[in-house]
């Protein structure tokens, strides 16, 4: 059973850009997690979602950030006009159901913004 | 804020000595997790503390949570070099998302 999946591993945008972040959870999971982790720093929570649904997204930007987990296919966590303050190590976990059940992480996605 | 805070930031010791690290949190919990994340890597499960446990082992692994001091501790018996990383608590208050502390730095030294 594969784990969590993230592409790609390294991200370089130009400030401006727009940045995509897949994520495929692991089979037989629902439930997903975005978080954020800026250099020498703990992991923020973003977003979570349910296949075709946005659950909770409080701890997302409220501009140039969207997430979705469409029913076929990866999340995806996409960054509009990215800015050098958007460098960081993005990380998707996932989770078999609802309720107190541990997370399961992905190896991230490291973006730099130039 | 929520934030669990781990303590020390960062700890030194020789191999083959027990590593205590230490967490704390300010309100109620479901469950608290602690995690490890090698530099530059993802971050991988270690345990999962329910609310109503008070102690739990996973091989050299002993977590204790005391819920009237919203704290738990990780102790690591007989520490190996490929111990060093950081280790990070996370807890989770019933609504899903889970809270990270700043994480403890710990550094095996051969």
């Amino acid at each position: 059973n594969a784990g969590v999946m993230q592409n790609p591993r390294h991200l370089v945008r130009r400030r401006g850009q727009e940045a995509r972040l897949r994520c495929s959870p692991m089979k037989g999971h629902s439930h997903v997690y975005w978080y954020r982790q800026l250099p020498e720093e703990g992991l923020k929570f973003m977003v979570y979602l349910q296949k075709e649904n946005i659950i909770d997204e409080s701890g997302m930007p409220k501009e140039r950030f969207s997430a979705e987990f469409p029913k076929e296919g990866p999340s995806i966590l996409r960054i509009q006009q990215v800015v050098r303050g958007d460098s960081a190590a993005y990380f998707c976990a996932s989770s078999p159901r609802t309720g107190t059940d541990e997370q399961y992480f992905g190896p991230g996605t490291r973006l730099t913004v130039t | 804020s929520q934030q669990g805070e781990e303590d020390p930031q960062a700890l030194s010791i020789q191999e083959g000595e027990n590593a205590t690290m230490n967490c704390s949190y300010k309100t109620s919990i479901n469950n608290l997790q602690w995690y490890r994340q090698n530099s530059g890597r993802g971050l991988v499960h270690l345990i999962l503390i329910r609310s109503n446990e008070r102690e739990k082992h996973s091989g050299r692994l002993r977590v204790t949570l005391d819920t009237s001091k919203k704290s738990s501790s990780l102790l690591i018996t007989a520490s190996r070099a490929a111990d060093t990383a950081s280790y990070f608590c996370a807890t989770n208050f019933g609504n899903e998302k889970l809270t990270f502390g700043t994480g403890t730095r710990l550094t095996i030294i051969p």
